[in-house]
């Protein structure tokens, strides 16, 4: 079945620099691709999304593209805040709308 | 502002009981979702309804049931708590017409003890 695996956490970096949280995900077909967000003692937002092969997907800063070739959608930032700690899932649409989800990346940002 | 809320937010309860989770939207969406949180495992999907007469198990069903009272209500049950069912639990809500993302409720943190 479908499936999305995504890096473990948590992530520790340093204020400014520079995030990758690598996504990969097996799957039938050309699904819809999610990155959400979920701060400390809340639910998940949308972070960005892409619907297609080669679709960059951003937000906030953040960045995903869409790779059909390598089954990927990799979260990129080029300078993190402190306010971007969270924990970050990647998720895929199925074909029956659903979303199936990758076990989330914790990421902490120290000044 | 179009939400999803639900209650109640924290909840402790005994082994054996009966609880009820509630979730409300003003989003109009069709499709609501129940979502189990446990560390490291991500969100794993309990029970889906894509409309009011539509109810379906996900991967983690048993022990839980489902009712949607109308298309603004969804609630899960625990029939008879138990420890192992100690998490957080999401509701989430998705437009039936493209893009099919989903919008989330705060979470409810259950313990069973």
């Amino acid at each position: 079945g479908d499936s999305v695996t995504q890096m473990e956490g948590p992530v520790t970096l340093s204020e400014e620099a520079f995030l990758t949280i690598n996504c990969t995900y097996t799957a039938t077909g050309y699904p819809s691709l999610f990155w959400y967000v979920q701060y400390p003692g809340e639910g998940l937002q949308l972070l960005l999304k892409a619907t297609k092969a080669d679709d960059k997907g951003s937000n906030k800063g953040f960045e995903a593209t869409y790779r059909k070739e390598t089954t990927s959608f990799h979260l990129e930032k080029g300078s993190v805040q402190v306010s971007d700690s969270a924990v970050y899932f990647c998720a895929l649409q199925d074909n029956t709308d659903k979303l199936i989800f990758g076990t989330g990346t914790r990421l902490q940002v120290f000044p | 502002d179009a939400d999803v809320t639900q209650t109640p937010r924290n909840r402790i309860t005994k082994t054996g009981k009966r609880i009820m989770l509630e979730c409300s939207q003003t989003k109009g969406h069709d499709r609501m979702y129940w979502y189990r949180q446990d560390p490291g495992l991500g969100l794993q999907l309990i029970y889906y309804s894509f409309d009011v007469k539509d109810i379906n198990k996900g991967e983690i069903s048993d022990g839980y049931s489902v009712s949607r009272q109308a298309q603004a209500k969804f609630s899960l049950s625990l029939e008879s708590a138990i420890p192992n069912q100690t998490a957080l639990y999401f509701c989430a809500t998705q437009p039936a017409r493209p893009p099919h993302e989903q919008f989330f409720g705060p979470g409810t943190r259950l313990t069973v003890l």
